[in-house]
């Protein structure tokens, strides 16, 4: 089944205590990208990749970190979490940029304390 | 800078009846237009895209939206709404050139009264 599958699903944690949501695709897309959904704001771009080792910022990129050293994975690190960081995290693929019809994983609700 | 304006958070309609939930964008160029939705505890599902010809789309589960460019409007649609409607419902932007990146309206939830 193609898929987009995040992991943990739910996480609390404290300030200060690194951590990494894992995200991983099935697909062979080369694009993939992390969203912060806040309430009211709708979703908002933290970083994307376009491809193996290409990453970049998106709009709210402040106290995360991305790799991508395989197509398939796109971890999102928080390495010193903070409690403005409390959101629902979804990590998103597509074939590429330019079709822009990206595939959402089920989400990843994170509390920091 | 592309925006999106998702009129009303809230949309309450009785089973059977017109779904209408509002979408306005703005944008300097030509725009690739979708509505995601969004059921509880679960990611974001495309229900329908724009991109270029046909300016009315059909999408799954009965929805359909209209592309006005006039009134850069991309509203979505459903004749007859069914209790298993009742989700968040996100109008999104793009552009073909960009980085890729869905710039996402606030959101809008349906609750369907029986």
């Amino acid at each position: 089944e193609a898929q987009v599958t995040q992991n943990p699903r739910y996480l609390i944690t404290v300030t200060g205590k690194k951590l990494t949501v894992t995200c991983s695709q099935n697909m062979n897309h080369e694009y993939m990208s992390w969203y912060r959904q806040d309430p009211g704001l709708g979703l908002r771009q933290i970083y994307y990749s376009m491809n193996v080792e290409v990453t970049d910022k998106g709009d709210v990129p402040e106290g995360y970190k991305v790799s991508r050293k395989e197509k398939r994975n796109f971890p999102l690190i928080l390495e010193s979490p903070s409690p403005n960081q409390t959101s629902l995290y979804f990590c998103a693929s597509s074939l590429s940029r330019m079709l822009n019809e990206q595939f959402f994983g089920p989400g990843t609700r994170l509390t920091v304390l | 800078a592309q925006s999106v304006t998702q009129l009303g958070s809230h949309v309450s309609v009785s089973e059977g009846a017109l779904v209408l939930l509002r979408c306005n964008y703005s944008s300097s160029v030509p725009p690739y237009l979708f509505w995601y939705v969004q059921y509880p505890n679960q990611g974001l599902q495309l229900l329908l895209k724009y991109t270029t010809g046909a300016t009315l789309v059909k999408g799954i589960n009965g929805f359909e939206a209209e592309f006005k460019k006039s009134e850069t409007s991309f509203h979505l649609t459903k004749p007859s709404a069914h209790m298993s409607d009742a989700a968040e419902y996100f109008c999104a932007v793009s552009r073909s050139s960009n980085t890729g990146k869905l710039i996402f309206g606030q959101g809008t939830t349906l609750q369907v009264k029986p």
